[in-house]
């Protein structure tokens, strides 16, 4: 089984709908990242959380929001998608004895929206 | 801000060295790394290297680090056609985050 599960890992949505990507990890990790992956833009940072109930924003945050209710799960909603948010998504986790700062990754979920 | 750059395409042929280069802003980075996306899958780790050294070799990689000019190069010898992927340089920035470059397409030809 992976380290780190997003859901769902494909959605298409129409432009106004609430959208919300979960992640789930077992890596027992305390940090977790939301990025959104766009073609020659690389991965841009979302959100970020250090803990439980820690948010911090990254460079892109406008029009995303983030909970993280318990140390395993870290989602990402959008409030009212628009096609612009069209774009793969990743969830990662970084911790551990030997920090290295090295992220893990979920598999991503592609968003589309119409 | 921070920011990290690198090309978008490179081709080389089967059994060629790939070279693969990325630059950064960043004054204070610890940690950076190499990424690697196969098609379809998340990124996963291929490298890294601490800010104090300038060379880091693992079987068939080759990291260089230029302080001075803030550059990275990662070097693949034997390129394989297995090796075609996306190529992600990254730089921690304060300890806490990773700053990504825009990734660089690498395809293997026979």
């Amino acid at each position: 089984d992976a380290d780190v599960t997003q859901t769902p890992r494909n959605r298409i949505t129409k432009t106004g709908k609430r959208i919300m990507l979960e992640c789930s990890q077992t890596k027992g990790h305390d940090r977790m990242y939301w990025y959104r992956q766009d073609p020659g833009l690389g991965l841009r940072l979302i959100y970020y959380s250090f803990d439980v109930k820690d948010i911090n924003k990254g460079e892109i945050s406008d029009g995303y929001s983030v909970s993280r209710q318990a140390q395993a799960k870290f989602s990402l909603s959008l409030e009212s998608a628009i096609p612009n948010q069209t774009a793969l998504y990743f969830c990662a986790t970084q911790g551990g004895a030997a920090n290295t700062g090295e992220l893990f990754f979920g598999e991503g979920s592609r968003l589309t929206v119409l | 801000g921070e920011d990290v750059e690198q090309s978008l395409f490179l081709s080389v042929r089967e059994g060629d060295s790939s070279v693969i280069n990325c630059t950064y802003t960043d004054s204070s980075s610890t940690y950076l790394y190499w990424y690697k996306q196969e098609p379809g899958a998340g990124l996963q780790l291929l490298t890294y290297i601490f800010s104090n050294m300038d060379m880091k070799q693992d079987q068939r990689l080759t990291v260089l680090l230029n302080k001075k000019d803030k550059h990275l190069s990662l070097r693949i010898a034997d390129t394989q056609t297995g090796d075609s992927a996306i190529y992600f340089c990254a730089d921690l920035v304060n300890t806490d985050k990773l700053i990504f470059g825009t990734g660089t397409r690498l395809q293997v030809f026979p």
